[in-house]
């Protein structure tokens, strides 16, 4: 079974406060993602990796920044957070080029930012 | 423009019934489309995916697709209490990109 971890389920942080939500995987994949989901909004995609030290920008990418330095790791940073990115985040995973492109998700951080 | 559009709800219907979950899309050149499934608390799971128009069925579930009209839906035959989730369509992106484009989601609940 695909295993997609957050190292957070609760997270309570304080205004400009830097932030790093982490995700890990186990199955090798190639492809990781950030999401947040909001009511009414959805999935909104900020921020997608293919490869080690690969990212390009997502929909929303304002106020944050990823790192993937190893294959299964990738971490979303806020570097100020603000009330505005009190919402649940979501990492997925997926393989490289195999349709049809199933995203294997994690089980979501849920930020509150005061 | 929004390119999956899906009815957020909610929807709640009484144990037995047939759910129909419907998505529009506004562009056709997509080869994929999805219905992924989230319960409370946790994180989507692919529940079906169909690559042509026509109809999928696996046990209780039916995924349509109808190209000429860009309808997506998904029905739910004899629902359970345990049906009781959100519901997220989505579609590949343009040129077989790794990337998905979700609807808002529709969240159902089935009373007993």
């Amino acid at each position: 079974d695909v295993k997609v971890t957050q190292s957070s389920r609760y997270l309570v942080k304080r205004t400009g406060e830097k932030v790093f939500l982490e995700c890990v995987q186990d199955m090798d994949h190639e492809n990781m993602f950030w999401y947040r989901q909001d009511p009414g909004l959805g999935l909104r995609l900020i921020y997608f990796s293919y490869d080690v030290k690969m990212k390009e920008k997502g929909d929303i990418p304002e106020g944050y920044s990823v790192s993937r330095e190893k294959k299964e790791r990738f971490s979303l940073i806020l570097e100020s957070a603000s009330t505005n990115q009190t919402s649940m985040y979501l990492c997925a995973s997926s393989v490289l080029a195999t349709p049809p492109y199933e995203q294997y998700f994690g089980p979501g951080t849920r930020l509150t930012v005061t | 423009q929004k390119e999956v559009e899906q009815d957020p709800g909610p929807l709640s219907v009484p144990e037995g019934a047939i759910v129909s979950l419907n998505c529009t899309y506004s562009n056709s050149a997509f080869q994929y489309f999805m219905w992924y499934r989230q319960y409370s608390r946790k994180g989507p799971e692919l529940l079906m995916y169909t690559y042509s128009s026509g109809n999928k069925e696996d046990g209780r579930f039916t995924a349509q697709v109808d190209k000429s009209s860009k309808y997506i839906s998904l029905f739910i035959r004899d629902s359970q209490p345990s049906d009781s989730a959100t519901y997220l369509c989505a579609r590949n992106t343009q040129g077989g990109s790794e990337k998905l484009v979700f609807g808002k989601g529709t969240k159902l609940t089935v009373n007993p």
